[in-house]
């Protein structure tokens, strides 16, 4: 099966830097997504990371280490908007894509 | 594009009563995906499938429920009869590619409550 940690919530203050952490376990895997739901919203795709490294979009960044099974979200010049829960995707054995709990992000004046 | 369409928005419906709910990929989308979302559970994948056809249902709870893809466009998620335990939003989504490399466009939800 497919399993995923991350933290339920953050806290941080607009303009600071942030990130999330996220630990899988899966047998087989493709890839890491990233999406972000706000409040009464659907999830957005942010970003998916098949290789190690980092992968940057913006102010949003992603990382992966296949080999520690982790990966971490990164939000730079953090702003109010950004205020919303963030989910982490692991896609494993058969291209089954399980979502992590979400983690919600509260950006504070 | 729309996006991924969903419909109803909201549904009441009484405890027993049978439920459907309706979902409009994004053309060209060869994969849709059904899932469902509550605050224990979090996102829970139901069924997809693959250009029409039924891949991977591990993930729906019971008999009671069902989802059909008539064809490339139209797709429906029925629960019959519903229980109050199936309160709950649920989502389709759509992609290019199974994998979820270019990400999922989620439809805006349809929330149920079952009384």
């Amino acid at each position: 099966g497919q399993s995923l940690e991350q933290p339920s919530e953050v806290t941080a203050v607009e303009g600071a830097i942030v990130q999330i952490n996220c630990t899988y376990q899966t047998s087989g895997f493709y890839g890491l997504s990233w999406y972000q739901q706000h409040d009464g919203g659907a999830p957005t795709f942010l970003s998916y990371n098949a290789l190690d490294g980092l992968e940057e979009t913006g102010r949003f960044s992603s990382f992966l280490s296949r080999s520690d099974s982790y990966g971490y979200l990164l939000l730079q010049e953090l702003q109010m908007k950004d205020s919303a829960s963030y989910f982490c995707a692991v896609t494993g054995g058969y291209q089954k894509v399980t979502f992590g709990t979400g983690t919600k992000l509260q950006v504070i004046p | 594009d729309a996006g991924v369409i969903q419909s109803p928005r909201h549904e009441v419906t009484e405890m027993g009563q049978e439920v459907t709910l309706r979902c409009k990929p994004i053309s060209g989308h060869d994969y849709l995906f059904w899932y469902r979302q509550t605050m224990m559970r979090g996102l829970e994948l139901l069924i997809y499938f693959n250009n029409n056809v039924p891949i991977d249902d591990s993930g729906m709870p019971e008999d009671r429920f069902s989802a059909k893809m008539p064809n490339a466009s139209f797709s429906t998620l029925k629960i019959q009869p519903s229980e109050p335990r199936d309160s709950a939003v649920y989502f389709c989504a759509s992609s290019l590619v199974g994998t979820g490399t270019h990400g999922y466009t989620f439809g805006s939800g349809t929330r149920l409550t079952v009384v």
